[in-house]
């Protein structure tokens, strides 16, 4: 069945400093979402990338789907405390309607 | 976006009872969807709540493990039945809404604990 893969599973940044998460299917993606989940929190929506190749920013976060439509991105520049939080990628096959398949987390530890 | 609510929003059980979670939405709804998420994993889709007719489980879940009900389009309950140490975790509901589809929007989630 359908995978998605995310690394790394722990991300220890300084403040200031950039990181960036990886997302990859097995299967090719008809769109991939991200979502953040605060500590004791439930998941938010960040975005959703749905065309090949496409390039998405919000403030300092950059995302980015590939071109065969099978991995994304997540860039984070200038991390800031605020940015602590796991991020999950979720992909949506075309013949799975609105089912997501979510990929493992990346968990962000920011040191000040 | 829209107010999801989930009752309740924790709750300590005995091993063999069975707790019985609500989600309201305040918006008109086209999917909703129930997810269990155990302490520091990812999140795994149980069913797709279907209105008016029985859930689609994912595989490794059942109905009888996991009654779901769906009455009308904002509202849907998930019953963790028969419960065992196993079951210990947080149960979302997230939902799509009919102005925003294809993004999943998350309730607060049940942590759920099981002695």
């Amino acid at each position: 069945g359908q995978q998605v893969m995310q690394i790394p599973q722990y991300q220890h940044v300084q403040e200031g400093e950039d990181f960036t998460t990886y997302c990859n299917s097995s299967t090719t993606l008809s769109n991939i979402q991200w979502y953040k989940q605060r500590p004791g929190g439930h998941p938010v929506f960040l975005i959703q990338l749905v065309k090949s190749g496409e390039v998405k920013k919000q403030k300092r976060l950059t995302f980015q789907f590939g071109e065969a439509k099978k991995n994304s991105s997540l860039h984070i520049t200038a991390t800031q405390t605020t940015d602590v939080g796991t991020y999950f990628c979720a992909g949506s096959l075309t013949d799975s309607w609105g089912k997501l398949q979510f990929g493992a987390g990346t968990q962000v530890v920011v040191t000040p | 976006s829209a107010v999801i609510s989930q009752k309740p929003s924790r709750d300590i059980c005995q091993r063999g009872t069975s707790l019985t979670i609500q989600c309201q939405v305040d918006s008109q709804v086209t999917m909703m969807f129930w997810y269990r998420q155990q302490p520091g994993q990812s999140l795994t889709l149980i069913a797709t709540a279907n209105q008016g007719s029985e859930a689609t489980y994912e595989s490794g879940f059942v109905i009888d493990k996991f009654p779901i009900s769906r009455p009308n389009l904002t509202f849907s309950t998930l019953t963790v039945s028969n419960m065992s140490p196993e079951d210990s975790s947080i149960y979302l509901c997230s939902v799509e809404l009919l102005a925003d589809p294809f993004t999943q929007y998350f309730g607060p989630g049940t942590r759920l604990t099981v002695l």
